[in-house]
């Protein structure tokens, strides 16, 4: 157990729906992120918090997707009209201030499109 | 802009021998560099990391990874290979400069199989 837990940890959803997944991350970390893993592939970077801010989106983040990190605590990632290219397993990732860190991440949650 | 390359996405070795897993990175920074290890249906578990230190870099569970500027490489090694450490591998390098530090680039990972 890294310290970082994620909710759900498997997400079945019918395409057009709306889902939300919850990251909580170590309570000192003030950097989140979230990746997204595809199958036979490495996580990819989709963007990240510092506390409260987003300061970083990747061009992977449609204007369906939307992350929120209110008052830098936990953070929800929500997907809105799914479709079944979103299927993959969505990583969060926490790390301290500090440079040179690792990254500690949570189990992620699998969301599969139907 | 960084990458990173895993040369080999399947590694087959007996329980017992050498385990090599090959990684070239690019970056524009003096990177730090990174091995995780994902077993199934488990989170990414950090093995070992790079960071400017000493160039041979020891992990857990005996793993171990040299830093090789002049080659671009961060390849990982086990003298002996054991059941336990069938899984999946990933070489990553951490975002460089300025308030990028902490954003990873994952290569595409290696499976490792150990045969009994």
């Amino acid at each position: 157990d890294t310290g970082v837990s994620q909710d759900p940890r498997h997400k079945i959803t019918k395409r057009g729906q709306n889902v939300t997944f919850r990251c909580d991350p170590i309570s000192e970390h003030n950097r989140l992120y979230w990746y997204r893993q595809t199958l036979g592939q490495g996580p990819e970077f989709l963007t990240y918090f510092q506390n409260e801010a987003q300061l970083e989106k990747s061009r992977l983040l449609s204007d369906r997707f939307s992350a929120e990190r209110p008052k830098g605590s936990f953070s929800t990632l929500e997907i809105q009209r799914t479709e079944q290219g979103d299927s993959a397993m969505y990583l969060c990732a926490s790390i301290p201030g500090a440079v040179n860190t690792e990254a500690f991440f949570g189990q992620g949650t699998r969301l599969t499109v139907v | 802009a960084q990458s990173v390359t895993q040369l080999d996405s399947h590694v087959s070795v007996s329980e017992g021998t050498p385990v090599l897993l090959r990684c070239n990175y690019s970056s524009s920074y003096s990177p730090s560099l990174f091995w995780y290890v994902q077993h199934p249906n488990k989170g990414l578990q950090l093995l070992l990391k790079y960071t400017s230190a000493a160039t041979l870099v020891k992990g857990i569970n005996g793993f171990e990874a040299e830093f090789k500027k002049s080659e671009t490489s961060f390849h990982l090694t086990k003298p002996s290979a054991h059941m336990s450490d069938a899984a999946e591998y990933f070489c990553v390098v951490s975002g460089g400069g300025g308030t990028s530090y902490g954003k990873l680039t994952f290569g595409q990972g290696t499976i490792l199989t150990v045969h009994p």
